[in-house]
């Protein structure tokens, strides 16, 4: 069981350009949730997805942000024209019957 | 708001030494979470205690919970430099949207050898 599997780890945009971060959840898992975590702070909730429906984006901003969940493939965040603001740590958390198991993190970094 | 708070921000103690770190929340709770991260690296999960229980361990980790006071706290015995590392303490609120994840800011370990 591979668990949560991010991708890229890390990815440099420069500013305008599209960020798309991919999430692959745990093998059984069909609840996926995006946290964004700035520096020096915690994680904050973006928003749940389960195959093909959204279910909460009450923490994803109005604008630029968008997250989907197919019924194949992974999880996709994507941010739209980049800003110096969208820097930050992006997780992906997988849940089941025994709770949550958070991805490894891509760090994006807006230059 | 019912975000989390983390007290100390930072600690620094000698290896061997126990490190005590504390938690508050603001609302109902279905569980507490304590995690570790390593510098620049992703979330690993230590404990789950549960809104019903008041002491929970696993290994040198003692986690307490007080639901009259919405405080948590986490203890490590005999601390080691691998332990350096920031901890978070994290609730699902009981109530509507409860799947969701609260952290607190954190607190940064820093264990010298």
């Amino acid at each position: 069981n591979a668990g949560v599997m991010q991708n890229p780890r890390h990815l440099v945009r420069r500013r305008g350009q599209e960020a798309r971060l991919r999430c692959s959840p745990m093998k059984g898992h069909s609840h996926v949730y995006w946290y964004r975590q700035l520096p020096e702070e915690g994680l904050k909730f973006m928003v749940y997805l389960q195959k093909e429906n959204i279910i909460d984006e009450s923490g994803m901003p109005k604008e630029r942000f968008s997250a989907e969940f197919p019924k194949e493939g992974p999880s996709i965040l994507r941010i739209q024209q980049v800003v110096r603001g969208d820097s930050a740590a992006y997780f992906c958390a997988s849940s089941g019957n025994y709770g949550y198991t958070f991805g490894s993190g891509t760090r994006l970094t807006v230059v | 708001s019912q975000q989390g708070e983390e007290d100390p921000q930072a600690l620094s103690i000698q290896e061997g030494e126990n490190a005590t770190m504390n938690c508050s929340y603001k609302t109902s709770i279905n569980n507490l979470q304590w995690y570790r991260q390593n510098s620049g690296r992703g979330l690993v999960h230590l404990i789950l205690i549960r809104s019903n229980e008041r002491e929970k361990h696993s290994g040198r980790l003692r986690v307490t919970l007080d639901t009259s006071k919405k405080s948590s706290s986490l203890l490590i015995t005999a601390s080691r430099a691998a332990d350096t590392a920031s901890y978070f303490c994290a609730t699902d609120y009981s109530g509507a949207g409860s799947y969701q994840l609260t952290f607190g800011k954190g607190t940064k370990l820093s264990v010298i050898p």
